[in-house]
């Protein structure tokens, strides 16, 4: 079983409506979690990112997490095209023994939004 | 502007030989990491320093091998290339911080990379 679960999509939905994208999780002790946007034939970039349990807002963009469910979302309201991209999520251990902690990522939805 | 960047682009090369894919950033940041891309896997990482001189293994790392010897690149090399490596490569980068945060990845754009 992969640590972390995210369905590859293609998800493809009209402009303007909610996005809902998902990730599961089996490892407990992660902490802090991230969606990375990436378009098509470039690097990863860094979304949002939150700590232990909760949402965050940004725009159009809020972020959950619930950890009792191990379950993160990232909600986009009033998708715009410029919104197709895939998005992965990632989540990491909070190590205070090493200087950086190491990130697993999920393998990426698809999305795609029609004009 | 501070960038990170990957060279090349896109390379083919053949079974056996080796192969070396270059990482350069200007962020003067202490950590630096090898992933590769493919299809149903997501991100998976190869290698990873953090610092000079300081080297680790990652989570794909049989047939890669890596090198610091500044704190600006990370060349990935592929010793005898296979056509299991043919992926898309992504170099990234973060600062150090103490005390157990977690630091944001800065990720380059990505080499192709086609093994026949």
């Amino acid at each position: 079983q992969k640590e972390v679960e995210q369905d590859p999509g293609p998800l493809s939905v009209p402009e303007g409506a909610i996005v809902s994208l998902n990730c599961t999780y089996s490892n407990s002790a992660f902490q802090y979690f991230m969606w990375y946007r990436q378009y098509s034939r470039k690097g990863p970039e860094l979304l949002m990112y939150t700590y232990s349990s909760g949402n965050k807002e940004d725009g159009r963009f809020t972020a959950q997490v619930d950890k009792s469910s191990k379950y993160i979302s990232l909600f986009i309201r009033d998708s715009q095209p410029s919104d197709s991209a895939t998005y992965l999520c990632a989540m990491s251990l909070l190590s205070p023994y090493s200087s950086a902690s190491k990130i697993i990522f999920g393998s990426g939805t698809r999305l795609s939004i029609r004009p | 502007d501070a960038e990170i960047t990957q060279s090349p682009r896109h390379k083919i090369t053949e079974t056996g030989r080796q192969v070396t894919l270059a990482c350069h950033q200007t962020w003067n940041h202490n950590n630096m990491f090898w992933y590769r891309q493919d299809l149903g896997h997501g991100l998976r990482l190869i290698h990873y320093s953090y610092g000079v001189q300081d080297t680790n293994k990652g989570e794909v790392s049989d047939g890669y091998s890596v090198s610091r010897s500044n704190t600006e690149d990370l060349p990935l090399t592929l010793e005898s290339a296979a056509s299991s490596q043919t992926s898309v490569y992504f170099c990234a980068s973060s600062e150090s911080r103490r005390g157990g945060s977690t630091d944001t990845q800065y990720f380059g754009p990505g080499t192709r990379l086609t093994v026949l």
